[in-house]
């Protein structure tokens, strides 16, 4: 079955540090990639995508991911991580046919 | 450009009743999605239209849930004979297309809120 992993439920971060929040996937031929953030009381916000080209994607926020076909990766990063990115993060993949798949969400605490 | 808009944001019902939730999408966009989200899950795909054709379902929209968008704009989901397990945050989302498909980021509207009592 195709199915998208955030192995993480939460991520903490001193402020000022570097983050990654990790996302794999399992599914066929040459999907499409996205991150979305979900902060309190607000509707998903789309972050960035991976479509092809370039394995390192920038994107807003100053958040960028990064592509790994051979391990099937997708990961979230960002050089140096603010109290105001602490929010839900959610990892999503279109197989092909549009159905979009949504990893559980991996909550990123900033610690001031 | 107002963004996604859904109404109501939030619905309590006692089982058995039927709802009705709408979905206003960014205007310029043609495919418009529902999908379903419950306490630390993420969303659900649940169906997905192109203007006015509803082109996928999900295997979960079980026959008591209906979904329509007459003329390509808004759209209605509708849930009969509500049971407590429909519970949940409906989602819509919207985006543009083009003929390679769904390369396009989705934008999202607040959500319904439903409770079944």
């Amino acid at each position: 079955a195709q199915s998208v992993a955030q192995p993480e439920d939460q991520v903490n971060v001193a402020e000022g540090n570097p983050l990654t929040v990790k996302c794999t996937y399992s599914v066929s031929g040459n999907p499409y990639l996205f991150w979305y953030v979900q902060y309190p009381n607000r509707g998903l916000q789309f972050l960035l995508k991976y479509i092809t080209g370039d394995n390192l994607v920038k994107g807003s926020y100053g958040f960028e991911a990064e592509f790994n076909k051979s391990q099937t990766s997708f990961h979230l990063k960002k050089p140096s991580a603010l109290v105001s990115d602490s929010a839900l993060y959610f990892c999503a993949v279109n197989p092909g046919d549009d159905k979009i798949i949504f990893g559980k969400g991996t909550r990123l605490h900033i610690l001031p | 450009d107002t963004g996604v808009s859904q109404n109501p944001r939030h619905k309590i019902t006692k089982r058995g009743q039927n709802v009705t939730f709408r979905c206003d999408p960014i205007s310029e966009h043609n495919r418009l999605y529902w999908y379903r989200q419950t306490l630390g899950q993420g969303p659900e795909f649940l169906t997905y239209f192109q203007n006015e054709a509803q082109l996928e379902k999900s295997r979960l929209l079980s026959d008591r849930f209906s979904a329509e968008r007459p003329k390509g704009s808004f759209s209605t989901l509708e849930i009969q004979r509500t049971e407590q397990g429909d519970s949940a945050m409906y989602l819509c989302a919207s985006s543009s297309t083009d003929r390679t498909g769904g390369r396009y980021e989705q934008y999202f509207g607040p959500g319904t809120r439903l409770t079944v009592t």
